[in-house]
């Protein structure tokens, strides 16, 4: 596709349970982004991946969270046993990566809602 | 923590006037970015300024950058119904670290 794109567009999910997102950037873009939004509020940066290396993890709130990337491909979010702090719009970008942070392409988020 | 905070919080304008949003950040920079978000969801691009940049334009947007007082300023001219929308700056550092931090934003409504 043209842009990023993020599934689902909302999630409602009972406390306690696990959800995956997902993401799929823009062809051809190495980095990839995931944001945290909580309502009213800025991005939270959760986590970076760029090409091959190492994601920069430093934002992930809790070993609750996991992101995964397949090369330069499709990443999902991972939440498990969710808690109600844990509603919020999640953000993915994608960039071309690898000489500093550059522009980013949203996609539209997941909104996700605990029970 | 937000690298950026952005300031106001809120502005309604009527139409036709220019609108004027700062963000003031607290760690050196490469480059300084600034985004629009509507109806909370997915964010867009507007304009990007590199720390060795003064002053930059882009249609209707103005975008200033002051490393020494660590502050930059976007400006709207003109004003639309269709500018309403939050606004927030980002700063990106490729010194090892290349995520782009956010502010807080600013929520622009435009009164027709």
């Amino acid at each position: 596709g043209a842009g990023v794109s993020q599934s689902p567009s909302n999630k409602v999910t009972e406390k306690g349970k696990d959800v995956e997102l997902r993401c799929d950037p823009i062809s051809g873009h190495t980095a990839l982004y995931w944001y945290r939004q909580r309502l009213g509020q800025g991005l939270e940066f959760l986590i970076y991946f760029q090409g091959n290396s190492a994601p920069d993890k430093s934002g992930l709130p809790s070993d609750r969270f996991s992101a995964e990337r397949t090369g330069e491909s499709v990443s999902t979010l991972t939440i498990q046993r969710t808690q109600q702090e844990d509603s919020a719009v999640y953000l993915c970008a994608s960039s071309f990566g690898g000489q500093g942070v550059e522009k980013l392409f949203f996609g539209s988020g997941t909104q996700l809602s605990v029970l | 923590s937000q690298q950026g905070e952005e300031d106001p919080q809120a502005l309604s304008i009527q139409e036709g006037e220019n609108a004027t949003m700062n963000c003031s950040y607290k760690t050196s920079i490469n480059n300084l970015q600034w985004y629009r978000q509507n109806s909370g969801r997915g964010l867009v691009h507007l304009i990007l300024i590199r720390s060795n940049e003064r002053e930059k334009h882009s249609g209707r947007l103005r975008v200033t950058l002051d490393t020494s007082k660590k502050s930059s300023s976007l400006l709207i001219t003109a004003s639309r119904a269709a500018d309403t929308a939050s606004y927030f700056c980002a700063t990106g550092a490729n010194f090892g670290n290349e995520k782009l931090t956010f502010g807080t934003g600013t929520r622009l409504t435009i009164i027709p």
